[in-house]
């Protein structure tokens, strides 16, 4: 079975910018996590989506936003970006929701100049 | 096993010694821990979990101890690799009710010298 993959691996952003990251899940797997990683805060959870509905959300301004297709796809959206954004954004997946057996994608490296 | 800012804990052990992590966690409610593996240019790897109604469970070369009185968590790691050479988190989840949002530690550093 294919891992989660994450795309692009790599971005560099401008302040103001906006940024959409995208996940796919491991094939049958109908939950999808998103996590930002900074050496500072370390791992924090952003939001979780299972059948395209967003079940839970962690401590992140609006500007932070997400959503989940009908193939489990998901993508996570960043507008107005600002340095304190640069991060690794991960993405993890589960079979279900409310699982903490989740299996996380490489990230995402995005830079904020 | 919590670290502020750019410096992780770290923790140098000798090929075939044991390694001993540990994490104090936030919030006395948590019911459910989980200890991750992050190697370098990787996701974290899940390595095992644990509900606050047990104070030790056992996987392969791994064992996780919980001591709630003190909120403290630990991983054990038999027999240690050069493999295992790896950032180790530990989670919490402490939403409450059938709720789902995991707190991570900031990691600790785990180095094997052959």
């Amino acid at each position: 079975k294919a891992g989660v993959t994450q795309t692009p691996r790599y971005l560099i952003k401008t302040r103001g910018q906006q940024v959409t990251l995208s996940c796919s899940p491991i094939s049958g797997h109908r939950s999808v996590s998103w996590y930002q990683q900074t050496p500072g805060q370390g791992l924090q959870f952003l939001f979780e989506y299972f059948s395209e509905t967003q079940r839970n959300k962690g401590n992140f301004p609006g500007r932070f936003s997400g959503r989940q297709f009908s193939n489990s796809r998901s993508e996570m959206n960043v507008s107005t970006l600002e340095l304190g954004d640069s991060a690794l954004y991960l993405c993890a997946s589960s079979f279900v929701t409310h699982t903490y057996e989740q299996y996380f994608g490489p990230g995402t490296r995005l830079t904020v100049t | 096993g919590e670290s502020v800012g750019l410096h992780l804990p770290t923790l140098s052990v000798q090929e075939g010694d044991n390694s001993i992590i540990n994490c104090a966690y936030s919030n006395s409610a948590s019911d459910y821990f989980i200890w991750y593996k992050q190697e370098s240019g990787k996701g974290p790897q899940f390595i095992i979990d644990i509900r606050s109604n047990m104070d030790k469970r056992q996987g392969q070369r791994v064992t996780v101890l919980l001591n709630k009185t003190v909120k403290h968590l630990s991983l054990q790691i038999a027999a240690t690799q050069p493999g295992d050479s790896a950032v180790y988190f530990c989670a919490e989840n402490n939403s409450g009710g059938s709720n789902y949002k995991l707190t991570f530690g900031k990691g600790t550093l785990l180095t094997v010298n052959p």
